[in-house]
C-alpha cells in the first residue's frame, strides 16, 4: 500500500540554524498537508500542497511539492526556541488521514 | 482548536473497566475523526465518521467502539478488550467529505492504567 516516509525523526539545531524535514512516498500522492504539534499539544495545520513543483511560503517557513507529486519538504530558516515541536506530513487516502511517523524539532537557544 | 472539546482531559481506567472518552464539537463539520498517539510517534487512526449514524474502522480499531447519533458527538469508548490503552488521544473534525480541507484537533485526553 501507500506509504510516506519522513525523516529525520530527530532534529536538534542550534537557535538561528536552519531545520529541514522530508516526506517520500512510494506513489503518487494527490496532495500533502503539514502540521506542527507542539509538546504536550494537539497538532495544528500548517498548510496545503496540492500541485506539481509547488512551493509555498509562510514567514521563515517554506514548503515544496516535488515535480512528480512522491516527496515534500518543510524548511524553517533561522530558526527560534518557538519552532519546537513535530512536524508531521500527512496524506489523504480515501477520506482518512494518514500521518507521517513526524519529525521532532529541538532548538537550543 | 476551538470549537472542540474534549473530556476529561486526564482519565484513569482500572482493569476490566470500559471507559468512555467524549468529543465535541460546534463547528458543524460533517467529519469526525479518533485518533491515538503514543509517545514519540505519529497518530494512528482508531474510527472515523463522516456522517450521522454511520461510522468506519480505521487501522486500530480493536478493543474500541464509537458511535454518532449526533453531529456534534462522537464519544469513544476503550473497552476492556484493549490491553495496551495508555496513550494520548485525540478527536478531530473536518468539514465535508472532501479530501482537500484541513482537520481540526481537540486538546486531547490522556489515558492511563490504573
Amino acid at each position: 500500500g501507500q506509504q510516506v516516509m519522513q525523516i529525520p525523526q530527530y532534529q536538534h539545531v542550534q537557535e538561528g540554524e536552519d531545520f529541514t524535514t522530508y516526506c517520500n512516498s512510494s506513489t503518487t500522492l494527490s496532495n500533502i498537508q503539514w502540521y506542527k504539534q507542539r509538546p504536550g499539544g494537539h497538532p495544528v495545520f500548517l498548510i496545503q500542497l496540492v500541485k506539481s513543483g509547488e512551493v509555498k511560503k509562510q514567514k521563515r517557513l517554506t514548503f515544496q511539492f516535488g515535480e512528480a507529486k512522491k516527496n515534500s519538504s518543510l524548511h524553517i530558516t533561522a530558526t527560534q526556541t518557538t519552532d519546537v515541536g513535530t512536524y508531521f506530513c500527512i496524506y489523504n487516502q480515501g477520506g482518512k488521514l494518514i500521518f507521517g511517523q513526524g519529525t521532532e524539532l529541538s532548538v537550543k537557544p | 482548536d476551538g470549537g472542540i472539546t474534549q473530556s476529561p482531559k486526564y482519565l484513569f481506567r482500572k482493569e476490566g473497566q470500559n471507559v468512555t472518552l467524549s468529543c465535541e464539537q460546534n463547528l458543524n463539520h460533517d467529519a469526525m475523526y479518533w485518533y491515538r498517539q503514543d509517545p514519540g510517534q505519529g497518530l494512528r487512526l482508531i474510527y472515523y465518521s463522516q456522517i450521522v449514524n454511520d461510522f468506519q474502522k480505521g487501522d486500530i480499531a480493536e478493543g474500541y467502539s464509537v458511535s454518532r447519533e449526533k453531529k456534534e458527538s462522537f464519544p469513544l469508548t476503550v473497552t476492556s478488550a484493549q490491553k495496551n490503552p495508555t496513550a494520548f488521544y485525540l478527536c478531530a473534525t473536518k468539514w465535508g467529505v472532501d479530501r482537500n480541507q484541513p482537520q481540526h484537533f481537540g486538546d486531547g485526553t490522556r489515558l492511563s492504567i490504573l
